[in-house]
């Protein structure tokens, strides 16, 4: 069973939409990662947050970490076809090298 | 390249037989992990190296399963007796010490016929 559970497993949209991923458990984390990996690629790290109720805006994506530490979100405004990938968050838990990992939204931006 | 290197990229086995992944960490960076990732699964900790001290094995699924670091930096991941739910891609990363952001390698695909 994982942890962490990310929804939709799959996502297919046309450049110019928004898009919103959200990853959910019933854990508490003392933080939270976003990855996005490409085929052949490992992941890459997109964000972390830590605060309960933080939000993060990186260029057009914007992240938000529920205030009990349990959730997060992943938004990105005005899809671009370079968005394609596989997001994957990762929570934290009591050891602080030992990840969480969910299993990922793939995100498919259409031209 | 100062990223994180593995080999081989892909790697087809017969069950039964043994096999070797290696993986060559950023210069400097103290820790070390190994993961594997399966089809439409999320990442699977494996094992994780800092140091000099012993190991977090806590995450091999089997005793068939070993892995060990050499001098501090370069580590091998040794799958015996390969079976096919072994297949799946293992991904290494290493970092500047536990709880540092994480930099993974391009992971070695693994395919136990």
């Amino acid at each position: 069973t994982q942890l962490l559970e990310q929804s939709p497993q799959f996502l297919s949209i046309q450049e110019g939409e928004n898009l919103t991923v959200y990853c959910n458990s019933s854990s508490v984390f003392s933080s939270l990662q976003w990855y996005r990996q490409e085929p052949g690629e490992g992941p890459v790290l997109l964000v972390t947050v830590v605060t309960g109720g933080e939000v993060k805006k990186l260029k057009r994506l914007t992240f938000q970490f529920g205030d009990a530490r349990k959730d997060s979100s992943l938004h990105i405004t005005a899809a671009q076809t370079g968005d394609t990938g596989l997001y994957l968050c990762a929570g934290d838990g009591n050891d602080d090298y030992k990840l969480s990992f969910g299993a990922g939204t793939t995100v498919t931006v259409r031209a | 390249g100062a990223g994180v290197s593995q080999s081989p990229s892909n790697k087809v086995t017969e069950k039964g037989k043994d096999v070797e992944l290696r993986c060559d960490p950023i210069s400097g960076h103290t820790a070390l992990y190994w993961y594997r990732q399966s089809l439409g699964q999320g990442l699977e900790f494996l094992i994780y190296f800092q140091g000099n001290s012993a190991p977090d094995k806590s995450g091999l699924p089997s005793d068939r399963f070993s892995a060990e670091r050499t001098g501090g930096s370069v580590s091998t991941l040794t799958i015996q007796r390969t079976q096919q739910e072994d297949s799946a891609v293992y991904l290494c990363a290493s970092s500047f010490g536990g709880g540092h952001e994480q930099f993974f390698g391009p992971g070695t695909r693994l395919t136990v016929l």
